[in-house]
């Protein structure tokens, strides 16, 4: 089965600093990543995606993620945080035995401080 | 104009009740989904329908009946309310040609 990892609960960050989001996968086949946000008290909000293509992957509000396919990791990264970045992430993949269905990690709490 | 809309917010009801939440997409979207997150923010996902038609059902109590009467719409309706339900339900859409989910902002359900 499709899965992914979080291997951090947190991740706290200075900012004005780069942050990092880890995430492996496990899949069959090639993998359909993605990114989510979700801020407190709000739905989730798509970041970013790799299906195929460039392993650098660029999204919304200045993230970017990587896909290393022999590492088997999608990390979440950002040159310069914000402390409006602070938020629970999530990276997904999305299950080729369901129709669609997006089979999430854990979640990563970021934290930047002032 | 919001996307994916959900209401109620919030809902607080006791024990034993039967309750509905209702999910409205103004996207046009094909499929829509019901997802759960649980205290720890864990996120499951717990159906999907495409044009009405129930295509994915994850191993859901039968207490919990959703209904699409247009593929606009995803209800979804609790019956006999136990204290182990109390969550965060988000509903979902996407567009068949997309691989982008688009969420509502969440029914935070207490059962007392």
């Amino acid at each position: 089965a499709q899965s992914v990892a979080q291997p951090e609960d947190q991740v706290n960050v200075a900012e004005g600093n780069p942050l990092t989001v880890k995430c492996t996968y496990s899949v069959s086949g090639n993998p359909y990543l993605f990114w989510y946000v979700q801020y407190p008290n709000r739905g989730l909000q798509f970041l970013l995606k790799y299906i195929t293509g460039d392993n650098l992957v660029k999204g919304s509000y200045g993230f970017e993620a990587e896909f290393n396919k022999s590492q088997t990791s999608f990390h979440l990264k950002k040159p310069s945080a914000l402390v409006s970045d602070s938020a629970l992430y999530f990276c997904a993949v999305r299950d080729i035995t369901g129709f669609q269905k997006l089979v999430f990690g854990t979640g990563t709490r970021l934290l930047v401080s002032p | 104009d919001t996307a994916v809309s959900q209401t109620p917010k919030y809902l607080v009801t006791q024990m034993g009740n039967d309750k509905s939440i209702k999910c409205e997409q103004n996207l046009g979207h094909d499929t829509m989904y019901w997802y759960k997150q649980d205290s720890k923010k864990f996120l499951k996902i717990m159906f999907s329908y495409n044009n009405k038609e129930l295509i994915i059902n994850e191993t859901v109590p039968n207490r919990f009946s959703p209904k699409s009467p247009d593929k606009a719409h995803l209800n979804l309706h609790i019956n006999s309310l136990e204290l182990g339900d109390s969550a965060v339900y988000f509903c979902a859409s996407q567009d068949r040609g997309s691989n982008e989910q688009y969420f509502g902002p969440g029914t935070r359900l207490t059962v007392t």
